[in-house]
């Protein structure tokens, strides 16, 4: 069975460009979050999604990134435009259900995104 | 707000056995995991703890003590591979969706 995918695995864009990350979850997954790692600081949650709806998105920084999750299955996280300090790694993890005890995340190896 | 605080780096020696403690106060806590991240790839699930005690899975295993806000992280015989670094990770139970609340993690170097 595949892991979580994550495309791509670098990217280096200019600042005010707009920059496009998916995430392949588990085959079955209903619930996927992501993450964002910036140099030095811990790993920090952004969104998560139940199948295709929101169920929260109060790590997102600010309304220049966007996530969407259509269908159910795979997940886009776009950034437009796209500034200095959104440079880190994003990491997206799935799980099966959320069970409310030891439903664990699976994660992807992450996309490197450097905005120069 | 959230602290979970872990050493940054430790160093031991192939063979030997080395403890990773996690400290953590957060408000409301719904259980604490531990990754494995090999750089440059994917953290990769080790332990979930939700009660006090120690869950032990082969050479890893893992201690919680609500009360204290602790945690440690113990391996066993260590092995080169197990150069990495080890991040825990705290559920809040006030935030529903299971989403994690990360340490720093710590870079554990295993020399010959």
């Amino acid at each position: 069975e595949a892991g979580v995918t994550q495309f791509p695995s670098h990217s280096v864009i200019e600042k005010g460009q707009t920059v496009t990350l998916r995430c392949d979850p588990i085959s079955g997954h209903d619930n996927l979050y992501w993450y964002r790692r910036v140099m030095g600081k811990e790993i920090k949650f952004l969104l998560h999604f139940v199948k295709e709806s929101k169920q929260d998105e109060s790590g997102m920084p600010n309304n220049r990134f966007l996530a969407e999750r259509t269908g159910g299955t795979y997940s886009t996280l776009k950034v437009q435009p796209a500034e200095l300090e959104d440079s880190g790694v994003y990491f997206c993890a799935s799980s099966q259900g959320v069970a409310g005890t030891g439903d664990e995340q699976y994660f992807g190896p992450g996309t490197r995104l450097t905005v120069t | 707000g959230q602290n979970i605080d872990q050493p940054t780096e430790m160093t031991a020696t192939e063979g030997a056995i080395v403890q990773i403690n996690c400290t953590y106060q957060t408000s409301g806590f719904n259980g604490l995991f531990w990754y494995q991240q090999h750089a440059g790839e994917a953290p990769t699930f080790l332990s979930y703890n939700v009660l006090d005690g120690l869950e032990e899975k082969g050479r890893f295993s893992s201690f919680l003590s609500r009360s204290k806000g602790y945690s440690y992280l113990l391996l066993k015989e260590l092995q080169m591979k197990d150069s990495a670094s080890y991040l825990c990770a705290v559920i809040l139970r006030w935030r529903a969706g299971n989403m994690l609340t990360f340490g720093g993690g710590t870079r554990l170097m295993v020399k010959p």
